[in-house]
């Protein structure tokens, strides 16, 4: 099982739709939570960074992570054609001692559709 | 602020050269962490670099290391590349631990 699981899409919705991406772990150790973008042939733009469960919002954008189910999910509020892009989940916070690593999963790719 | 700078942008190689791929921090950033990214895949953690120490590595070849310098500058050299080297290679900066790791444009290698 992969530490880190997304359904790599595609997905395609109309413009102004609202978008539920999901993404589930494999290690309760994990103790922050990322959602990144990445434009095709960049680097990944951080969206959202969480340290805990609940939700938090930032414009269009709500990321919600749930502990004991171990899933997280990024909402994205009226998507706009420049949404389109994939999405990669990134968890970090497995070493306790020593300075941290990330881990991504695969990314959900998403076009919205003007 | 610059971002996370990462030289150069893109490079050809042949099969059993090496490569040298350099990145510049974000100011005031101490940690400096190597990604590879595949095609169709999320990055996959390489090395990290912490006041001039590797601090973790992931399931690469020795074929693969890196360094840090005392300006936190970083480079990530690979030997003897092979046709499978071809990828993403993603620099990220982190203030301290458990913040948020925030990465350059990567550079584009395509080994021939």
């Amino acid at each position: 099982q992969k530490e880190v699981e997304q359904d790599p899409g595609p997905l395609s919705v109309p413009e102004g739709a609202i978008v539920s991406l999901n993404c589930t772990y494999s290690n309760s150790a994990f103790q922050y939570f990322m959602w990144y973008r990445q434009y095709s042939r960049k680097g990944p733009e951080l969206l959202m960074y969480t340290y805990s469960s609940g939700n938090k919002e930032d414009g269009r954008f709500t990321a919600q992570v749930d502990k004991s189910s171990k899933y997280i999910s990024l909402f994205i509020r009226d998507s706009q054609p420049s949404d389109s892009a994939t999405y990669l989940c990134a968890n970090g916070g497995l070493m306790k001692t020593s300075y941290d690593k990330v881990i991504f999963g695969p990314g959900t790719s998403l076009s919205v559709i003007p | 602020d610059a971002g996370v700078t990462q030289s150069p942008t893109h490079l050809i190689k042949t099969r059993g050269q090496h490569v040298t791929l350099r990145c510049s921090p974000i100011s005031g950033h101490k940690s400096v962490s190597w990604y590879q990214q595949v095609l169709g895949q999320g990055p996959q953690f390489i090395f990290q670099y912490y006041e001039k120490e590797e601090r973790g590595r992931g399931n690469f070849p020795d074929r693969f290391s890196a360094r840090q310098f005392p300006n936190y500058s970083s480079e990530l050299n690979v030997n003897a590349l092979l046709l499978g080297d071809s990828a993403l290679y993603l620099c990220a900066s982190m203030r301290v631990k458990n913040t948020e790791a925030f990465f350059g444009q990567g550079t584009r290698l395509t080994v021939v």
